[in-house]
């Protein structure tokens, strides 16, 4: 089947404005998660999801991020007021049950420039 | 708290070459490792994990890894290097969450 889809590939905002980018995970994966890479670095966790609960959003580096995943399948990744220190690419990845001895499976992501 | 460490930030290789990546990682328990791979403008594709057993771990693409509990260690290593497989490489910890090391970028030389 399909993979984790993520859109848009590429998104350009202007510092303050408010941003939303998409997740759709592998169909059955209970579990979703959200990196954001900045350029040169790897990948940092931001938050995660078993079914529609967020169980973990220790990694949100401020409380302009917000995450969601109402119905427990598509998951927002909200950013307000946006600032040029989120530019960075978000990945998301989905894994069937969220144990660790789960591959979790990334999509291609999106990256995020904040002019 | 876990942490991953890859030393090398670059290495080049020429095609056909043997290539070593090394990882060491910081984790209380016995840790799940992975190693992921990245092209340009894509997303993270698992190349092999780590969870127990055999400390020696075949993965995609001709590649294997070593765990070495002694050494906190976990290194990649492929006996002949394709131009195609110029990419960066992850190393990563999952105690819940991933931690992913800074990354090592493979050039190959032709």
């Amino acid at each position: 089947g399909a993979g984790v889809s993520q859109s848009p590939r590429y998104k350009v905002a202007k510092r303050g404005q408010d941003v939303a980018l998409r997740c759709d995970p592998i169909s059955g994966h209970v579990s979703l998660f959200w990196y954001q890479q900045a350029l040169g670095q790897g990948p940092e966790f931001l938050t995660y999801f078993q079914n529609e609960a967020q169980l973990d959003k220790s990694g949100l580096p401020s409380d302009r991020f917000f995450a969601e995943r109402p119905e427990g399948s598509v998951s927002t990744l909200k950013i307000q007021r946006t600032q040029q220190e989120d530019s960075a690419v978000y990945l998301c990845a989905s894994s069937m049950d969220g144990r660790s001895n789960q591959p979790q499976h990334f999509g291609d992501g999106t990256r995020l420039s904040i002019l | 708290a876990q942490s991953v460490t890859q030393p090398d930030i670059h290495i080049t290789v020429s095609e056909g070459a043997s290539l070593e990546l090394r990882c060491n990682y910081s984790y209380g328990a016995t840790p799940y490792l992975f190693w992921y791979v990245q092209s340009p403008g894509q997303g993270l594709q698992l190349l092999l994990k780590y969870f127990s057993g055999d400390t020696l771990v075949q993965g995609i693409k001709g590649f294997e890894a070593e765990f070495k509990r002694s050494q906190s260690s976990f290194n990649l290593r492929k006996p002949s290097v394709h131009w195609s497989d110029a990419a960066e490489y992850f190393c990563a910890v999952d105690g819940n969450k991933l931690v992913f090391g800074a990354g090592t970028i493979l050039r190959v030389k032709s």
